[in-house]
């Protein structure tokens, strides 16, 4: 099942820079997205989100980004710090969530 | 702020015997799921539940799960029978309402690591 692809496993950026986190999706039916960071040993904590009928949603230093045309959405974080280092899952929703791979984010000081 | 648990944390098992592992949603949400991610995998989805019934379920989620939301407030997932490749970590996680953008963000549990043996 690859509707929901993010193709970077990792991702490393310094402290202060703008960590970018990509990811593709094949189901046009999708409505919302999501995306949750984790923790290991811990359950995914939803950390933003953003209907199909937006192109942005912003919370602080998290803005998430959304290309319907292209089926692409991003993440951003600005000022990335070093306690935003985890695996970050986008997910796609049409009732129930379907996961990409995840990409390891770390955050050097 | 009011959060999904799940119990147990970890558990071990024998190939063959039953599993139950048990969640407790957000007191005032509706729809429940249950998620697993398998060491290395993605977090896949096994099912959901409304209305006290299954709204959809995977391939994965075959007759050997079940799940049950026995009371007002906990919310099951049996495996009849495990098998070794049942080990995986499994996520509990609900969702306030129905398909409004507010109502699709879904809480997920810490999880709860089985190891079958």
């Amino acid at each position: 099942d690859q509707q929901v692809k993010q193709n970077s496993p990792s991702l490393s950026v310094q402290e202060g820079r703008i960590s970018i986190l990509n990811c593709d999706y094949t189901n046009s039916m999708f409505d919302y997205f999501l995306w949750y960071k984790k923790y290991p040993a811990e359950g995914p904590t939803f950390l933003i989100s953003i209907s199909s009928i937006k192109d942005k949603n912003e919370d602080g230093r998290f803005t998430v980004f959304l290309n319907k045309s292209a089926k692409h959405l991003s993440l951003h974080i600005v000022p990335s710090q070093p306690g935003d280092s985890a695996v970050y899952f986008c997910a796609a929703s049409y009732g129930k969530l379907t996961f990409g791979q995840g990409t390891i984010l770390t955050v050097h000081p | 702020e009011p959060e999904v648990t799940q119990t147990p944390s970890h558990q071990v098992t024998q190939m063959g015997q039953e599993v139950i592992l048990r969640c407790v949603p957000i007191s005032n949400h509706l729809y429940f799921y249950w998620y697993r991610q398998i060491l290395g995998q993605k977090v896949e989805f096994l099912v959901s539940f409304y209305n006290n019934e299954i709204s959809e379920k995977s391939e994965i989620f075959d007759d050997q799960f079940s799940v049950e939301r026995p009371d007002g407030s906990n919310f099951t997932l049996k495996i009849r029978s495990t098998k070794l490749e049942d080990s995986a970590m499994y996520f509990c996680a609900s969702t306030p309402s129905d398909y409004s953008p507010q109502g699709e963000t879904q809480y997920f549990g810490p999880g709860t690591r089985l190891l079958v043996l």
